[in-house]
């Protein structure tokens, strides 16, 4: 397996203009995660889906942003107005269930590096 | 609610010697607890866990780590530093029937030369 595919790697782009990250998980994981990283607030919680459905989406900054997954092989988190406040590093996460076992963690993409000027 | 600190931003260590990186977790029942690692432009890699029986647990690259209860702490080492460890490392605790990790803020290692 490829492991968690993100795209594009790093995306630049003018205060204003929507933005799509794109996230294909492994394959057989149910769940998907989205994190955001800053120098100022770490590694954040965005939204996670449980087998394409959202089950939190509490980290979610504002409506801004929003995220899909319309099967199980894809998800996109999208950002409409982007501000330069959403520059940040988004990561993509899946794991299988984490059962009582305790499970194998998440595994991560290599991110995407995002610049809004 | 879950909670994970890590209470030093910096941990600087001469090269061959031992490294400790500290966690301490807040979490109802039994946690699963993480360490994961950060490679400068990577994603988070896993290293170890524990869930439950030995308190010290071995992972990846030589390092191990301490669950200690009464302490409710899981810190991360290593008997002798490399430089190539010099990294972004992360906690994590996850609860028994839970789904969501949280993460703890990080801890940069550099070990130098």
């Amino acid at each position: 397996d490829a492991g968690v595919i993100q795209s594009p790697r790093h995306e630049v782009t003018e205060m204003g203009q929507e933005v799509t990250l794109r996230c294909k998980p492994i394959s057989g994981h149910d769940y998907l995660f989205w994190y955001r990283q800053t120098m100022m607030r770490g590694l954040e919680l965005l939204i996670y889906f449980n087998n394409n459905v959202p089950i939190d989406d509490s980290g979610m900054p504002e409506d801004r942003f929003s995220a899909k997954m319309p099967n199980a092989s894809f998800s996109t988190l999208k950002i409409q107005p982007s501000e330069p406040r959403d520059s940040a590093v988004y990561f993509c996460a899946s794991s299988p269930r984490q059962g009582l076992g305790g499970g194998g963690g998440y595994t991560f993409g290599s991110g995407t590096r995002l610049t809004v000027v | 609610a879950q909670s994970v600190a890590q209470p030093e931003d910096q941990v600087n260590v001469a090269e061959g010697n031992p490294l400790t990186v500290k966690c301490t977790y807040s979490v109802s029942g039994n946690p699963y607890l993480f360490w994961y690692v950060q490679y400068p432009n990577r994603g988070l890699q896993f290293l170890l866990k524990y869930i439950t029986g030995d308190n010290l647990v071995k992972g990846s690259y030589g390092f191990e780590a301490e669950f200690n209860k009464s302490q409710t702490s899981f810190h991360l080492k290593k008997p002798s530093a490399l430089v190539s460890d010099s990294a972004l490392y992360f906690c994590a605790v996850r609860e028994r029937y839970g789904q969501n990790f949280v993460f703890g803020p990080g801890t940069r290692l550099s070990v130098l030369p």
